[in-house]
Order: structure tokens, then C-alpha cells, then sequence
């Protein structure tokens, strides 16, 4: 079936960059998302990127999508301590289900 | 202001007890999700709805019920045959089951249940 990949943590120091890595098996989609969870709260629509794309970027955001590999990456530039959180990826797959990864906890320390 | 909303942020129950958690929408979206989420496990999908008066069976349903009688309301209900209860409950809703918008899923701000 549909299986989403993640790292379960990441530590990065303020001010560095982070990377967030995914791997998917459903090459089928139309979009692939990222969503971001704060500390006790539900999930926010962070960032997409279209299947035919292979780069986007949003202001300190970047997602590279590598199609013939199934990655999809999240980077974060200039990584504030407000960016600490867990970070999802999300393939929405050829059925009626979106399909998340378990979710990277990014710590970011001073 | 437009939005998904779950009552209460935290609820505590005694074990044996049945149990409902509330999920609202203003969005006027069709279909409504139950997720569950455990440490370290992600989302797990529990019973999603496409329209008023039909639902379908997640991944782990057992041990939970739904009902849609209105298409801005959603509740779950966790039974006393749900084994392992005490989880982080997200609510979400999406245009329609297959949306291809980029708003995909919004998400409610999730209620923590602790049986104890």
C-alpha cells in the first residue's frame, strides 16, 4: 500500500539551515504537501508543490521534488526558534485518503 | 472567521466510559476526517465523510463510531471497546473527498483525550 517516510528529529542550531526529508511510494499525485504542527495545536497547510515541478520556493521555504527517487524535501532557511515544530509531508495518493508521513520534530536551539 | 472547531482542548474520562468529541465547520466543506495521533506514529485516519448521511471506515476504526447529520458537524465518539483511547484527536475537512485544491485539508486544533 501507500507508505509516507520521515526522520522522527532534527536539531539545528538558530540562524543554519534546515532540511526535512520525505520519501513516498504513490507516484501518482497531483500535488505533494508539507504541514506544520506546533506544540499542541492541529496541523497548517505549510507549503506544496506541484508533481510536474522539481524546485518551489517561498520566501525562506524551499520544497525539491526528485520524482524518479520518490523525494520530496523541505528546506528552511535563516531557522528561527519559532520554526521549531513537527513537520509532515503529505501525499493525497490516487484514493480518497491523504497519506502523512510520521512527522519530523525539528528543534531549533539558540 | 472561517474555521474547523473541537470541543473541549482536553477531556478526561474514567476507563469503561464511552466518550464523544465534537467537530464543527463553517467552511461549507463536504468531506469531514477523524485522525488520531500517537507519538512517533504520525496521523492514522479513523472514519471520514464525503456527504450528510455517509461515512466510511479509516485505517483503525475499531472502537469508534461517527455520525453526519449535518454537513457541519462531525463527532466521534470513542467507545469503551477502543483499547488504547488516550490519544492527541484531530478534525479535519476538505472541499470534497478528492479536492485538488491547494487548501487541501484544514485541520481543527485537536482534542487530547486521557482515560483513565
Amino acid at each position: 500500500g501507500e507508505d509516507v517516510e520521515q526522520s522522527l528529529f532534527l536539531s539545528v542550531r538558530e540562524g543554519d539551515s534546515s532540511v526535512i526529508n520525505c520519501t513516498y511510494t504513490d507516484s501518482s499525485s497531483t500535488y505533494l504537501y508539507w504541514y506544520k504542527q506546533e506544540p499542541g495545536a492541529g496541523l497548517q497547510l505549510l507549503t506544496y508543490i506541484f508533481s510536474n515541478m522539481d524546485m518551489k520556493q517561498d520566501q525562506r521555504l524551499t520544497v525539491l521534488l526528485n520524482k524518479k527517487d520518490k523525494h520530496l524535501s523541505l528546506r528552511i532557511a535563516d531557522t528561527q526558534t519559532g520554526d521549531s515544530a513537527i513537520y509532515f509531508c503529505a501525499d493525497p495518493t490516487n484514493t480518497d485518503k491523504l497519506i502523512f508521513g510520521t512527522g519530523t520534530r525539528l528543534q531549533v536551539f539558540p | 472567521d472561517g474555521g474547523i472547531t473541537q470541543s473541549p482542548k482536553y477531556l478526561f474520562r474514567k476507563e469503561g466510559q464511552n466518550v464523544t468529541l465534537s467537530c464543527e465547520q463553517n467552511l461549507n466543506h463536504d468531506a469531514m476526517y477523524w485522525y488520531r495521533q500517537d507519538p512517533g506514529q504520525g496521523l492514522r485516519l479513523i472514519y471520514y465523510s464525503q456527504i450528510v448521511n455517509d461515512f466510511q471506515k479509516g485505517d483503525i476504526a475499531e472502537g469508534y463510531s461517527v455520525s453526519r447529520e449535518k454537513k457541519e458537524s462531525f463527532p466521534l465518539t470513542v467507545t469503551s471497546a477502543q483499547k488504547n483511547p488516550t490519544a492527541f484527536y484531530l478534525c479535519a475537512s476538505s472541499i470534497d473527498l478528492r479536492s485538488l485544491s491547494t487548501d487541501t485539508q484544514y485541520f481543527g486544533p485537536g482534542t487530547r483525550l486521557t482515560v483513565l
